[in-house]
């Protein structure tokens, strides 16, 4: 079955610890991006990758950072720099950058 | 710059009633445009999409939504709705630059949540 997957499904974590999402897609997508969605405030842009190896900021960068060294990955690491870090965190690819977008299951994250 | 209006948070709707969800944009140049639905707990599905063409788009579960240029608008639309169809529903848009200016960026609606009484 091709598809993205995101672990775990819920994530806690102590405040000031930084954490790994992890996102794995076998779409044999370029592109990839992660999202962050708050109640009320549909989703936003956190950061995204064309290419392997290559990424860039979205809207709300600050306090998170990305990697790409492979076509099927591309992990998400909230660091103790993100003020509000609770939230529901979505990853998602595509064909190239302007083709649909495809999500996976999110990964909750509450930092207590 | 884009902007997204889901002019209703919630929508609560009949079993078998039709239903709209409405979508305002923004953008000063072309755009494409996207629903997802998202149920609890869970990622977003693509429901349908507009690029070009038909301004009328059906999509999956019987749901369709127009595209309405003037009005600068995408509602989305189903006859009659089953119990199973509770869920939010985000609109989205996507610039459509030329070339290497465009960034894939999807600009997401607040959200509606359809809630399907039996």
């Amino acid at each position: 079955d091709g598809g993205i997957t995101q672990s775990p499904k819920y994530l806690f974590r102590k405040e000031g610890q930084n954490v790994t999402l992890s996102c794995e897609q076998n779409l044999n997508h370029d592109a990839m991006y992660w999202y962050r969605q708050d109640p009320g405030q549909g989703l936003r842009l956190i950061y995204y990758s064309q290419i392997v190896n290559d990424f860039q900021k979205g809207d709300i960068a600050e306090g998170y950072s990305v990697s790409r060294e492979k076509k099927e990955s591309f992990p998400l690491t909230v660091t103790s720099a993100q003020k509000n870090p609770t939230a529901f965190y979505l990853c998602a690819s595509s064909v190239g950058l302007v083709d649909t977008q495809y999500f996976g299951p999110g990964t909750r994250l509450t930092v207590l | 710059a884009q902007s997204v209006t889901q002019l209703d948070s919630q929508v609560p709707v009949f079993e078998e009633a039709p239903v709209e969800l409405r979508c305002n944009y923004s953008s000063s140049v072309s755009v494409y445009l996207f629903w997802y639905v998202q149920y609890p707990n869970q990622g977003l599905q693509l429901l349908l999409k507009y690029l070009s063409g038909s301004t009328l788009v059906k999509g999956i579960n019987g749901f369709e939504a127009e595209f309405n240029k003037s009005q600068t608008s995408f509602h989305l639309r189903k006859p009659s709705v089953h119990i199973s169809d509770t869920a939010e529903y985000f609109c989205a848009v996507s610039p459509n630059l030329h070339g290497s200016s465009n960034t894939g960026k999807l600009i997401f609606g607040q959200g509606t949540t359809l809630q399907v009484k039996p």
